[in-house]
């Protein structure tokens, strides 16, 4: 069975700079998706970032990049230039190609101004 | 376009009152879901639905119903409210196939608290 694990429950960054959130997946797949999402305090969950499994090239969504290492099953996530409203539970995700979709614990990220 | 939407935003019950919390999405999704979420446990799925008149049980489906009668609306019944139901409930529709897929879209939560 898929499993996502988000081994960081807290994380906090210095506003302007670089975290990085990690994220690991067990799979026997080699056909999936994998996503970032992020569920601020008004608690609506969006989505921040995906990538396709056959992908090589790792997504980036403007100050929002992955670094995705299919044979580790590693997907971090990297927020570059932190601002205040980044600030919020980030979650990872696994949707598998029989449409099957496995969350992880999510991590909570703190900004510091 | 609303995208994912759900009534009531917050509710409080008594053990043993039955709800209905309503999903509706406006972007022709096949699938719809239902998920709980509570500290510390991420999200959970109940029950989804890959088509109208269609429903399939998910993690934790015990104490909770659904019907898919029209595309766009999924609806999560709860007949007799515990207290452990008190949750964040959050509905999320999604297209059905696999190339370009687009991940979830999620409703803004419905919070319930049952006493």
């Amino acid at each position: 069975a898929q499993t996502v694990t988000q081994s960081q429950p807290e994380m906090s960054v210095q506003e302007a700079e670089t975290v990085t959130l990690s994220c690991t997946y067990d799979t026997s797949e080699s056909d999936y998706y994998l996503f970032w999402y992020k569920q601020p305090p008004s608690r609506q969950m969006i989505l921040v970032i995906r990538q396709e499994a056959y992908k090589q090239q790792n997504a980036t969504e403007n100050r929002f990049s992955v670094n995705f290492q299919k044979a580790a099953k590693s997907f971090s996530l990297k927020i570059s230039d932190s601002q205040l409203g980044d600030a919020a539970m980030y979650f990872c995700a696994y949707r598998s190609s029989g449409n099957q979709f496995y969350f992880g614990t999510g991590t909570s990220l703190t900004v510091i101004p | 376009n609303a995208g994912v939407t759900q009534t009531p935003k917050f509710r409080v019950l008594k053990t043993g009152q039955s709800m209905t919390l309503l999903c509706a999405q406006d972007m022709n999704h096949e699938y719809m879901y239902w998920y709980r979420q509570d500290p510390g446990m991420g999200l959970r799925l109940i029950h989804y639905s890959v088509g109208e008149g269609t429903t399939a049980k998910g993690e934790v489906p015990d104490g909770y119903n659904v019907s898919r009668l029209k595309k766009q609306n999924f609806l999560l019944g709860l007949e007799s409210a515990a207290p452990s139901q008190t949750s964040v409930y959050f509905c999320a529709s999604s297209y059905a196939g696999l190339a370009g897929y687009t991940g979830k879209y999620f409703g803004p939560g419905t919070r319930l608290l049952v006493l």
